[in-house]
C-alpha cells in the first residue's frame, strides 16, 4: 500500500540555519512523483519542489532542495538559510497512478 | 488514523454535463473541509474552504456558480462542477480538518476529472 511518513510533527530552528524535513514513502509503483508543499495559516498550499522517480538528479528550486534517496525511499526537503517567513506547515506528497497521498505534515517554527 | 475518502476516483464526462465529487471523513468529524485543484505544473490551488452548515468561502478567481460546494454534514462535503468544459479537466483533492482543534489536516486521494 502507498504511504507517506513524516516523523517530525514540529520543529524549531534558528533563523539562517539550514533545515531538513524528513519524508519517507512506500509504493509499489514504478513511476511516481514526490512533492513538497508549504501551507501558511491561510490554508493555501504553496508548491515548493517536485522530484520524479526517474529523475537522476536531486531537484532544486532556489533555497529548496530535495534529497532524493530512491533505495531508501526517502525524499527529504532541505531549506537553506531559513527565514522567518518559512514558518509554516510543510507537507510531503506522492502521486502515483491517479492517486495522491499526503503525509501528516511538519510544523516548522523559525526563531529570530 | 484519520481517513478521508473521495468518490469517484476518476470520472470522464462530456462537455456541458455536471459532475459531483464527494469527500468524506470516514472516522472523524470534520468541521472544515478544503477543496484543491492540482495543475499540471504541480501547483495545488486552494479553491474553497467549507465549514459544516455554512456557505463555502471561495478563493479569488474561483467561480462560485461553476464549482458548487456543499458541506452538508460533519463527514461529507461535495464539489459539483457544473457545465463542465475541457479546461476543467484536472485533479481535484479535498482535505478535512478535525473538530478537535489540533488543526491537523488529512487529505483525500484525489479525483481525476476528464472532460471530453
Amino acid at each position: 500500500a502507498q504511504k507517506i511518513t513524516q516523523t517530525q510533527p514540529g520543529m524549531f530552528v534558528q533563523e539562517k540555519e539550514a533545515v531538513t524535513l524528513d519524508c519517507t514513502y512506500d509504493t509499489s509503483d514504478q513511476s511516481y512523483g514526490l512533492f513538497w508543499y508549504k501551507q501558511p495559516s491561510s490554508g493555501e498550499m504553496i508548491f515548493l519542489i517536485y522530484q520524479g522517480s526517474y529523475d537522476e538528479q536531486n531537484a532544486t528550486e532556489g533555497r529548496y532542495s530535495l534529497n532524493f534517496q530512491k533505495a531508501r525511499k526517502s525524499a527529504n526537503l532541505v531549506i537553506s538559510a531559513s527565514q522567518l517567513g518559512d514558518s509554516a506547515m510543510y507537507f510531503c506528497a506522492m502521486r502515483g497512478d491517479d492517486k495522491i497521498i499526503f503525509g501528516k505534515g511538519t510544523r516548522l517554527h523559525i526563531l529570530p | 488514523g484519520a481517513v478521508v475518502s473521495q468518490h469517484p476516483s476518476r470520472v470522464i464526462c462530456k462537455s456541458g454535463t455536471s459532475v459531483k465529487i464527494e469527500c468524506r471523513s470516514l472516522d472523524f468529524q470534520a468541521t472544515t473541509m478544503f477543496w484543491y485543484r492540482q495543475f499540471p505544473k504541480k501547483s495545488l490551488m486552494l479553491m474553497a474552504t467549507s465549514n459544516e452548515g455554512s456557505k463555502a468561502t471561495y478563493e479569488q478567481g474561483v467561480e462560485k456558480d461553476k464549482f458548487l460546494i456543499n458541506h452538508a454534514s460533519l463527514t461529507l462535503s461535495t464539489l459539483t462542477v457544473t457545465s463542465a468544459h475541457p479546461e476543467d479537466s484536472s485533479f481535484y483533492i479535498c482535505s478535512a480538518r478535525m473538530r478537535d482543534g489540533k488543526n491537523e489536516q488529512f487529505f483525500g486521494p484525489g479525483t481525476r476529472l476528464t472532460v471530453l
